[in-house]
C-alpha cells in the first residue's frame, strides 16, 4: 500500500485478556519498528525487525509482549494478560532499510502508521 | 539518562510568523542522526526534516529548517511563515551510531493563532 497500515485503530479490552495488533508496512520496506506512545509522551521504542527476524527487541517491557513478522512484511504485536498500564497508542513504522546502511542514512527515514489505540479496562 | 530534551511543553505563534522549537540531545557517538516529526491530532507521525551529524550545512525542507549547533548539541526546528495547519505536537528524535532505536523527546505542542 501507499502507507503503513495499522489495525485495529481502536481496541478496548479487559484486564487479563490477550490482544493482537497488526501492522502492514510500505511494500518493499525491509525494516519494521514498533513503538508505544503513552499520553503526553514521545514514542518509546519496543522492537525492530530486519526482514523476518527481530534484530532488536530491547524495548519490549516484559515477556507479556511479543512480536512476529513471519514473511518479512506484515507484523503482529501480541500482548498477553493485558494490564491497565498497557493502555497506550501502539505505533508501527517502516523504512527502506536499516539505519546506517547505504550512503545516505537519511533515506532510511521511518514512515509511521496512524497507530492502534489500546485501552485496557 | 534523557537523550533528547524538549524544554517547551507548549508554544504559541501568530499566523505568518516564524517560530523556533528547541531540542537538545546527549550522545557520545560521533555518528548520529537528528529528526523532527510532526504529530497532528489525527495521531500519525509525519517526518519533517533530517540532519546528519557530519552534515556541515543546516538542513532545510520548504518552510522547515534545522538550526544545528553541534558543539552545543542542539537541533532546533525553525518553521517560517506559520500556518494554521502547523498546529500539532512536534517531536525531536535521534538515532546514534548503528542503534536501531530512535529516541524521542517529550514533544512540544505548537498552536498557531489566526
Amino acid at each position: 500500500g501507499a502507507g503503513v497500515s495499522q489495525t485495529p485503530s481502536n481496541k478496548v479490552t479487559e484486564k487479563g485478556k490477550y490482544v493482537e495488533l497488526r501492522c502492514d508496512p510500505i511494500s518493499g520496506h525491509t525494516a519494521l519498528y514498533w513503538y508505544r506512545q503513552s499520553l503526553g509522551q514521545g514514542p518509546e521504542f519496543l522492537i525492530y525487525f530486519q526482514g523476518t527476524g527481530a534484530a532488536d527487541d530491547s524495548g519490549l517491557p516484559n515477556d507479556r509482549f511479543f512480536a512476529v513478522r513471519p514473511e518479512g512484511s506484515v507484523s503482529t504485536l501480541k500482548i498477553q494478560r493485558t494490564e491497565r498500564g498497557d493502555s497506550a497508542v501502539y505505533l508501527c513504522a517502516s523504512s527502506p532499510g536499516a539505519w546506517g546502511t547505504g550512503g545516505d542514512s537519511g533515506a532510511n527515514v521511518l514512515t509511521f502508521g496512524a497507530g492502534s489505540r489500546l485501552t485496557v479496562l | 539518562a534523557q537523550k533528547i530534551t524538549q524544554t517547551q511543553p507548549g508554544m504559541f505563534v501568530q499566523e505568518k510568523e516564524a517560530v523556533t522549537l528547541d531540542c537538545t540531545y546527549d550522545t557520545s557517538d560521533q555518528s548520529y542522526g537528528l529528526f523532527w516529526y510532526k504529530q497532528p491530532s489525527s495521531g500519525e507521525m509525519i517526518f519533517l526534516i533530517y540532519q546528519g551529524s557530519y552534515d556541515e550545512q543546516n538542513a532545510t525542507e520548504g518552510r522547515y529548517s534545522l538550526n544545528f549547533q553541534k558543539a552545543r548539541k542542539s537541533a532546533n526546528l525553525v518553521i517560517s511563515a506559520s500556518q494554521l495547519g502547523d498546529s500539532a505536537m512536534y517531536f525531536c528524535a535521534m538515532r546514534e551510531g548503528y542503534n536501531n532505536d530512535m529516541r524521542f523527546g517529550a514533544g512540544t505542542r505548537l498552536t498557531v493563532k489566526p
